[in-house]
């Protein structure tokens, strides 16, 4: 079966410092990849999604960047935090028959 | 690109009582609508989902149904239960995008 696993669950960074989660999925090849940010008590915003390796689709102009080396890796950074950037971090993974399965989840909180 | 609307943003009911959500979406591309159960503190996860080839979908209380004219989707919930208290959430991904575009979300309250 195919899981999903994000890291870290939570951390809480400085403005101005940099962020790196990350996320892999098993059981599965090429599947399409997915970052997207929650807000406290708010809806999911796509951040970035990825079809293959190398291919990375950014939907939102920001201080965030994403990148996938591997077939089931995909990374979320930032060279820079600001406090707008904490919230809900969650990374998806979709196969051939659409739906999305979510990972658990990373909070940040940039203070 | 895909717009996804959801109504409505809070949804209160009694233990028992039925309880509907509302979407409605922007491209007529869109061929894939799930919809998404969030508890607090926790990631969503499916529930329910339609094709755009179906008119509508049941799973023992929850049902989802679509009207392509209209472009909106609906999730109906039947005989609700306390457990069923969480936010919801709508999606559409217009076909070959590989775009799931949420709504805003619902949170519902089934009281005791």
């Amino acid at each position: 079966s195919q899981t999903i696993h994000q890291w870290p669950a939570t951390l809480v960074q400085p403005v101005g410092s940099p962020l790196s989660l990350e996320c892999t999925v098993e059981g599965t090849s090429n599947p399409n990849l997915y970052w997207y940010r929650q807000a406290a008590g708010r809806g999911l915003q796509l951040l970035f999604y990825s079809v293959g390796i190398g291919q990375i689709s950014s939907e939102v102009p920001q201080n965030l960047s994403a990148s996938r080396p591997q077939d089931r890796q995909f990374i979320l950074s930032s060279k820079k935090l600001l406090l707008s950037d904490s919230g809900f971090y969650l990374c998806a993974w979709a196969g051939s028959g659409n739906t999305i399965y979510f990972g658990e989840g990373s909070w940040l909180t940039v203070v | 690109g895909e717009n996804v609307e959801q109504h409505p943003s809070t949804l209160s009911v009694q233990e028992g009582d039925s309880a509907v959500i509302k979407c409605t979406y922007s491209d007529s591309a869109s061929n894939y609508f799930p919809w998404y159960k969030q508890e607090l503190g926790k990631r969503p996860q499916l529930i329910i989902d339609i094709r755009s080839n179906v008119g509508e979908k049941k799973d023992q209380r929850i049902a989802v149904t679509l009207n392509k004219t209209a472009k909106h989707f609906s999730l109906h919930i039947t005989e609700t239960q306390p457990e069923d208290s969480a936010v919801y959430f709508c999606a559409a991904e217009p076909k070959g995008t590989y775009k799931y575009i949420f709504g805003t979300g619902t949170r519902l309250k089934v009281l005791a």
